[in-house]
């Protein structure tokens, strides 16, 4: 199994709404991660986990809140978004934090009205 | 400017060799990447390179890294509509090893 698994596929939501992103793996990766990617713009990074234990937050805005249960899984909990947020959010895996070999999901398409 | 810059769009014939480009900033940085993600998809990793190489070739891909113009090119043979896709480059530096992107260069490919 080499797949990163995200969902939803898209997501529409209000400005005041909570809503959360997932993320699964099972190919027994240490490090996972959150890119934002919007239109014809680089993926961004925002967030790390590094054996469950968020290691790098890129400055993120407090209204995204990752977690990480499980060292399978990985959360976007979203919550007083602004329509600036629109993008597609990508998870990604690697062995450990320090190999550049990441494993992307699709991506989850959110758009925030 | 961005830290890894590349051309937005290459259109080419099928059979035709592309030859997708990208410029970095950082001459630190250790590795450098190439990935396709292709309509629908996520980032798939296609290859990378050390700083301390040249040239790199997988079957039908060659990288080539110009580390004094700070250039990495992607060549892919015999070039297939398969091969349609928006490819990113990237870089990553001693520490921390995650790497940056470029915006992506949509490949399309024409009968």
């Amino acid at each position: 199994d080499t797949e990163v698994t995200q969902t939803p596929k898209h997501l529409v939501m209000g400005m005041t709404n909570k809503k959360s992103l997932k993320c699964e793996q099972h190919m027994g990766h240490r490090a996972m991660y959150w890119y934002k990617q919007k239109a014809k713009k680089p993926p961004e990074l925002m967030f790390v986990y590094s054996y469950e234990k968020l290691s790098i937050n890129e400055s993120v805005p407090s209204r995204f809140s990752p977690e990480c249960p499980n060292s399978s899984l990985l959360n976007l909990h979203l919550h007083a978004l602004q329509p600036e947020d629109s993008a597609l959010y990508l998870c990604a895996s690697s062995l450990g934090q320090g190999t550049g070999e990441l494993f992307f999901g699709e991506g989850s398409r959110l758009t925030v009205l | 400017g961005e830290d890894v810059e590349q051309s937005l769009f290459l259109s080419v014939r099928e059979g035709d060799s592309s030859v997708i480009n990208c410029t970095y900033t950082d001459s630190s940085s250790t590795y450098l990447y190439w990935y396709k993600q292709e309509p629908g998809a996520g980032l798939q990793l296609l290859t990378y390179i050390f700083s301390n190489m040249d040239m790199k070739q997988d079957q039908r891909l060659t990288v080539l890294l110009n580390k004094k113009d700070k250039h990495l090119s992607l060549r892919i043979a015999d070039t297939q509509t398969g091969d349609s896709a928006i490819y990113f480059c990237a870089e990553s530096q001693g520490g921390s090893y995650i790497p940056t992107f470029g915006r992506g260069t949509s490949l399309i490919v024409h009968p």
